[in-house]
């Protein structure tokens, strides 16, 4: 079955720090795997996904993740951490078949510091 | 512009009270889903749909109820027999072939806050 889990709840970073949230995936296929972005009393919105093109996949906002099938991870990065960063981040894998459904991790909030 | 429009931002109801969750895109996707959000537990599906007049339950479908008489519209109604009905819901939709498919777009969701 197929499963997300986000390491650490909270990060905190300061302000032109690199940003690395973490996510490890199982999956029973090749996986279509996708961050997205939610600031306070939003909607979630799509920074990038990974579909079994490049594993090097980057998003809006400078954000970029990598696919390691070895690691069975799909980490998100940036170089240098904005103010507006501070939101949470879920990572989500879609479930095999022909369904549209996506298993979500339970979130990372990322902190800035000025 | 196209998009999933959720209505009303906030919603206030007394405990006993069924109360409708309005849910529309015009992105002419086939498939629709709702989604309960709580502190520090993610997203969890309630319902989905991926045809007009179809649709099956998610993880947490009990004290909820859906209809999908329109492709564009996915009304989720909470009953009074949801135990803990407080929550922030959002409502999301995507294709399933193509181009872009699997991709979810959300709405902005609705905070029901039951008393």
């Amino acid at each position: 079955a197929q499963s997300v889990t986000q390491l650490g709840s909270h990060v905190s970073v300061s302000e032109g720090a690199l940003v690395l949230l973490r996510c490890n995936y199982s999956s029973s296929v090749p996986p279509y795997l996708f961050w997205y972005v939610q600031y306070p009393n939003q909607g979630l919105q799509l920074l990038l996904k990974y579909t079994s093109a490049a594993t090097l996949v980057k998003g809006i906002n400078d954000f970029e993740a990598e696919f390691k099938k070895s690691e069975t991870s799909f980490h998100l990065t940036k170089p240098s951490a904005h103010m507006s960063d501070a939101a949470e981040y879920f990572c989500a894998v879609k479930l095999g078949g022909s369904q549209g459904n996506l298993i979500f991790g339970k979130g990372t909030k990322l902190s800035v510091k000025p | 512009d196209g998009g999933i429009t959720q209505s009303p931002k906030y919603l206030f109801r007394k405990e006993g009270q069924n109360v409708t969750l309005s849910c529309e895109q015009n992105l002419n996707h086939d498939a629709m889903y709702w989604y309960r959000q709580d502190p520090g537990q993610g997203l969890r599906l309630i319902y989905y749909s991926q045809i007009v007049n179809d649709f099956q339950k998610g993880d947490i479908a009990e004290g909820y109820s859906v209809s999908r008489e329109k492709k564009e519209s996915f009304p989720l109604t909470v009953t009074s027999a949801q135990k803990n009905p407080t929550a922030f819901y959002l409502c999301a939709s995507s294709t399933l072939a193509g181009r872009g498919r699997y991709e979810q777009y959300f709405g902005p969701g609705t905070r029901l806050t039951v008393t």
